[in-house]
C-alpha cells in the first residue's frame, strides 16, 4: 500500500540554521500539507498546497517558512532561519482530491 | 471557524472494558469529521471517518463513532479494549474535500492496564 514518506526522521540543527524537511507525498496525490506538533501539544496546521502554489497557511507559517515541489515527487518545508520555538515534529500529508489526508511518519526538528 | 475540544487528555482502562473517547466540535457549515491514531514514535493513522453520510461510522480495529449534529459531538468508542489499543487519539474538523486543512484537538492519551 502507498505511503507518505519522510526524511529525515530526526534532524538536529543549531538556532539560525536553515533546515529543509522532505516528503514524498503518494503517487497521483493533488494536495499536500505541513502540520507540526510540539512537544505535548495538539496538531497544527502550517500550509496546503495545490496546482504548485500555496492554498492556504496558517498565522504560523510566516516569512520563515517556505515550501516547494520541485520535481514532481518530492514536497518540502524549508525553515530559513530556525528558532529554538521551531523545535517540534513535523507531519507532511497528503490528499488524492477526497476527504482524507494520509500522513507520513514525521520528521522530529530539534534545535539547539 | 471550526475546532474541536477532547475531553480528557488522558484516559485509563482496564482490558475488555468500554473505550469512549469524547470529542465535540465547532463549525459554521456541515463539518468533516475524523478520528487519528498515533502509535508512540509513528505518525498519524486515520482511524475512521464522518463525511455527511451515516452518523455512525465503523473504522479499523473495532472503533466506531457517532456522529450527533443537536450535540456537535463525534465520541470515539470500542466495546472491548484491548492492549494493543493504548495510544494517542485525535479528532479533527474539516470543511470538505480537496485543499481543506485539518483542525485538530488537543489529543486524549489512552492506556489501558491489564
Amino acid at each position: 500500500e502507498p505511503e507518505v514518506t519522510q526524511t529525515p526522521s530526526h534532524q538536529v540543527t543549531q538556532m539560525g540554521q536553515e533546515v529543509i524537511l522532505r516528503c514524498v507525498p503518494i503517487s497521483n496525490h493533488l494536495y499536500f500539507y505541513w502540520y507540526r506538533q510540539i512537544l505535548g501539544q495538539k496538531v497544527e496546521f502550517l500550509v496546503s498546497f495545490y496546482n504548485n502554489e500555496i492554498s492556504e497557511k496558517s498565522e504560523i507559517f510566516d516569512d520563515q517558512f517556505s515550501v516547494e515541489r520541485p520535481d514532481g515527487s518530492n514536497f518540502t518545508l524549508k525553515i530559513r532561519s530556525t528558532k529554538l520555538e521551531d523545535s517540534a515534529m513535523y507531519f507532511c500529508a497528503s490528499n488524492p482530491d477526497t476527504d482524507t489526508q494520509y500522513f507520513g511518519p514525521g520528521t522530529r526538528l530539534t534545535v539547539l | 471557524a471550526q475546532s474541536v475540544t477532547q475531553l480528557g487528555s488522558h484516559v485509563s482502562v482496564s482490558e475488555g472494558a468500554l473505550v469512549l473517547l469524547r470529542c465535540n466540535y465547532s463549525s459554521s457549515v456541515p463539518p468533516y469529521l475524523f478520528w487519528y491514531v498515533q502509535y508512540p514514535n509513528q505518525g498519524l493513522q486515520l482511524l475512521l471517518k464522518y463525511t455527511s453520510a451515516a452518523t455512525l461510522v465503523k473504522g479499523i480495529n473495532g472503533f466506531e463513532a457517532e456522529f450527533k449534529k443537536s450535540e456537535t459531538s463525534f465520541h470515539l468508542t470500542k466495546p472491548s479494549a484491548h492492549m494493543s489499543d493504548a495510544a494517542e487519539y485525535f479528532c479533527a474538523v474539516s470543511l470538505a474535500q480537496g485543499a481543506q486543512k485539518l483542525v485538530f484537538g488537543q489529543g486524549t492519551r489512552l492506556t489501558i492496564n491489564p
